[in-house]
């Protein structure tokens, strides 16, 4: 069974600052996907980034690139120029690509962006 | 679009008593999941849908049913709540939206739920 590990419950960062988020996850698979979640106080799951197992080239969106390393199974966040609107619970999640609608979640972690 | 929608937002129920917590999606999406959240925890699955009439448990579906008659709608049913399901409850589908990333699961902004 596959199983997705966020090692850090918490973190913080100071304002315009750079922090990384760790995941590792476990999979027999060769074809899967990968995404971070935001989750805000308000509850709502925001998707961050998305990475696809077969590209190598590391998925970036503004402010949020990730460093997926497929042979450690490793699939990292880093959050650049940390905004107070950053603050949140961050979720790593994995999907094998024939198993659309199961996402795998690690527990979290949660960050704190202080001013 | 209204993406994926949730009803209610909130509810209390006493132990025995039995619910439905709706989901519809107006975005076309084949695949529509339900997954519980715990503090502490990550979201768990509890069952999903990859078209309608076909249903299959997830990680945690014991206490709930759920059916698929239509691509919109994906209702899941609680027969007799437990104080073990309170929980906040995600529905999500996923598919393809114009000029967004392909398969990523949408999420509805949830129902939390506590059992006396």
């Amino acid at each position: 069974a596959q199983t997705v590990t966020q090692s850090q419950p918490e973190m913080s960062v100071q304002e315009a600052e750079t922090v990384t988020l760790s995941c590792t996850y476990d999979t027999s698979e060769s074809n899967y996907y990968l995404f971070w979640y935001k989750q805000p106080p308000s509850r709502q799951m925001i998707l961050v980034i998305r990475q696809e197992a077969y590209k190598q080239q590391n998925a970036t969106e503004n402010r949020f690139s990730v460093n997926f390393q497929k042979a450690a199974k490793s699939f990292s966040l880093k959050i650049s120029d940390s905004q107070l609107g950053d603050t949140a619970m961050y979720f790593c999640a994995f999907m094998n690509r024939g198993s659309q609608g199961n996402l795998i979640f690690g527990k979290g972690t949660k960050l704190s962006v202080k001013p | 679009n209204a993406g994926v929608t949730q009803t209610p937002k909130f509810q209390v129920l006493k132990t025995g008593q039995s619910m439905t917590l709706q989901c519809a999606q107006d975005m076309n999406h084949e695949y529509m999941s339900w997954y519980r959240q715990d503090p502490g925890m990550g979201l768990r699955l509890i069952h999903y849908s990859v078209g309608a009439g076909i249903t299959d448990q997830g990680e945690v579906p014991n206490g709930y049913n759920v059916s698929r008659s239509t691509t919109e709608d994906f209702p899941l049913r609680l027969l007799s709540a437990a104080p073990s399901q309170t929980s906040v409850y995600f529905c999500a589908s996923m598919g393809t939206l114009v000029g967004g990333p392909q398969e990523t699961q949408y999420f509805g902004p949830g129902t939390r739920l506590l059992v006396l």
